[in-house]
C-alpha cells in the first residue's frame, strides 16, 4: 500500500530535549516536505528536499532541521525544543518534475502531534 | 506571501452550492487544493497550472485567473462529505519545491 509514515504520532517532550520525528515513504517520490499546523494559520512549510542531498527552507524553518541520506526518509530533527513549537507536524511526498506543481498531488503522512513543556 | 482565503468560514444546508476564493499577492505558477476532515491528514483535490484549462470532478471544480493572481473552488449541490477544512496552496515557479497553503476554510454542511 502507497503511504507515508510518520513516528511517533504523539510526543510529549520537555524544552530542550532532542528528538527526532521520522517520515517514510514507499513511493519511490523525489520530492519530501515538511509542515507543521497550528489553529488559524493553516499548513506552514518548514523544509522540502527535491531530491536526495538536495533540501531547502520553507517559510518556518527556525528552531528545526532536516537531513535526506536516502530517497525515501525525511526526518525531522528538533534539536532543542521549546514550547512554540507545540503543533501538529505533516510528512508529504511527491513526484517531481521541474517542480511539485507538475504532479501536483502531495501524499500526507497521518501527522504527528508534538507537545514541548 | 501567504495566499489568503475567503471566507474563513461557511455553513450550508445539503444541496446548496458554495465558492471559496483564494488571492495571491504575488504572481503564481500553479494553484492546489486540499481537503482536510477532522483529525485526519489534507487529501488532493485538484491543482491548477498557470495557462492551463478550469479543472474539475463530479460536483467540484476550480477556475484561476492568472491576472488577478486568485483561484476560486465551486462546490455545487453541496453533499454531507464535503464537510471539511479547504486550503488553497500556492507555488510561484515551475523550478521551486515551496508550496505555501492559505490559512484554510471550514465548510460545513448541514442536512
Amino acid at each position: 500500500e502507497a503511504q507515508v509514515t510518520q513516528n511517533p504520532r504523539y510526543l510529549i517532550t520537555v524544552t530542550g530535549k532532542k528528538l527526532t520525528v521520522t517520515c517514510s515513504q514507499n513511493m519511490n517520490h523525489e520530492y519530501m516536505s515538511w509542515y507543521r499546523q497550528d489553529p488559524g494559520l493553516g499548513l506552514r512549510q518548514i523544509y522540502y528536499s527535491m531530491n536526495v542531498e538536495v533540501t531547502d527552507k520553507g517559510d518556518v524553518p527556525e528552531g528545526y532541521k532536516v537531513s535526506r541520506k536516502e530517497k525515501r526518509n525525511f526526518p525531522l530533527i528538533l534539536e532543542s525544543p521549546s514550547p512554540n513549537q507545540t503543533s501538529l507536524y505533516f510528512c508529504a511526498s511527491s513526484l517531481w518534475d521541474r517542480g511539485v506543481s507538475v504532479t501536483g498531488e502531495l501524499f500526507f503522512g497521518e501527522g504527528s502531534r508534538l507537545t514541548v513543556l | 506571501q501567504q495566499p489568503v482565503q475567503s471566507p474563513q468560514a461557511v455553513i450550508l444546508r445539503e444541496g446548496e452550492d458554495a465558492v471559496i476564493n483564494c488571492s495571491s499577492s504575488k504572481a503564481l505558477y500553479s494553484v492546489h487544493w486540499y481537503r482536510q476532515k477532522h483529525g485526519e491528514a489534507p487529501v488532493f483535490l485538484m491543482i491548477l497550472l498557470k495557462g492551463g484549462e478550469q479543472k474539475g470532478h463530479e460536483k467540484i471544480s476550480a477556475s484561476f485567473n492568472e491576472k488577478k493572481q486568485q483561484s476560486s473552488l465551486y462546490l455545487t449541490a453541496s453533499q454531507l462529505s464535503y464537510s471539511g477544512t479547504y486550503f488553497c496552496g500556492t507555488v510561484f515557479s515551475s523550478n521551486t519545491g515551496k508550496l505555501i497553503f492559505g490559512q484554510g476554510t471550514t465548510l460545513q454542511v448541514k442536512p
